[in-house]
């Protein structure tokens, strides 16, 4: 069956830093890979998924995701924090359902 | 469009009380979830459904019935609520067919049970 860890709990960030999150999965075939973003009190939004094709994704709100199929990784990143990039966030792989890591807090701090 | 609604939003029940949660979306998606979500382990699938008329279990689905009477709407039902369901409980919907889809999450139900 397929899995998603997400090793960091909570990540501080300060404003204007970058930010990288930290996805391993394990799955046997090709993965659907998704990261998704839940700011507070909200329902959950996709911010980009991978499914063929080039490694690097790109998607909402100046976020980028590599696939690496040699690490079984999927690593988000977003170049410079805004504060409201505060939130949870999920990884989650695509079978016939999507799993999902226990998620990341990021805390941004002025 | 609305997208996925949810209601209700909050809601405290006692032990042994049942209630229903009910879920509507507006995109015309086949699929539709619930899931709950608790602190420290992410999402879980408690019951979904491919199409008008069908559902099937996840991975958490004892202590929970659905039901999926009208491809909008897609009902959570706890017959006999215990503290352990506590929890924030998301509808999501998806169209059908390939796992590349995109789940279009509802505002979430935190429901408390004392």
């Amino acid at each position: 069956a397929q899995s998603v860890t997400q090793p960091d709990i909570h990540i501080t960030v300060s404003e204007g830093a970058s930010l990288e999150l930290r996805c391993n999965y394990s799955y046997g075939a090709t993965p659907y890979l998704f990261w998704y973003v839940q700011s507070p009190g909200q329902g959950l939004q996709l911010l980009l998924k991978y499914f063929s094709g080039d490694t690097l994704v790109q998607g909402i709100k100046g976020f980028e995701a590599e696939f690496k199929r040699s690490q079984s990784s999927f690593n988000l990143r977003k170049p410079s924090v805004h504060w409201s990039d505060a939130a949870e966030y999920f990884c989650a792989v695509n079978d016939y359902k999507l799993s999902f890591g226990a998620g990341t807090t990021v805390t941004v701090r002025a | 469009n609305a997208g996925v609604t949810q209601t209700p939003k909050f809601r405290v029940l006692k032990t042994g009380q049942s209630m229903t949660l009910l879920c509507a979306q507006d995109m015309n998606h086949e699929y539709m979830y619930w899931y709950r979500q608790d602190p420290g382990m992410g999402l879980r699938l408690i019951h979904y459904s491919v199409g008008e008329g069908t559902t099937a279990k996840g991975e958490v689905p004892d202590g929970y019935n659905v039901s999926r009477l009208k491809k909008q709407n897609f009902l959570l039902g706890l017959e006999s609520a215990a503290p352990s369901q506590t929890s924030v409980y998301f509808c999501a919907s998806s169209p059908p067919g390939t796992y590349t889809d995109t789940q279009y999450f509802g505002p979430g139900t935190r429901l408390t049970v004392l």
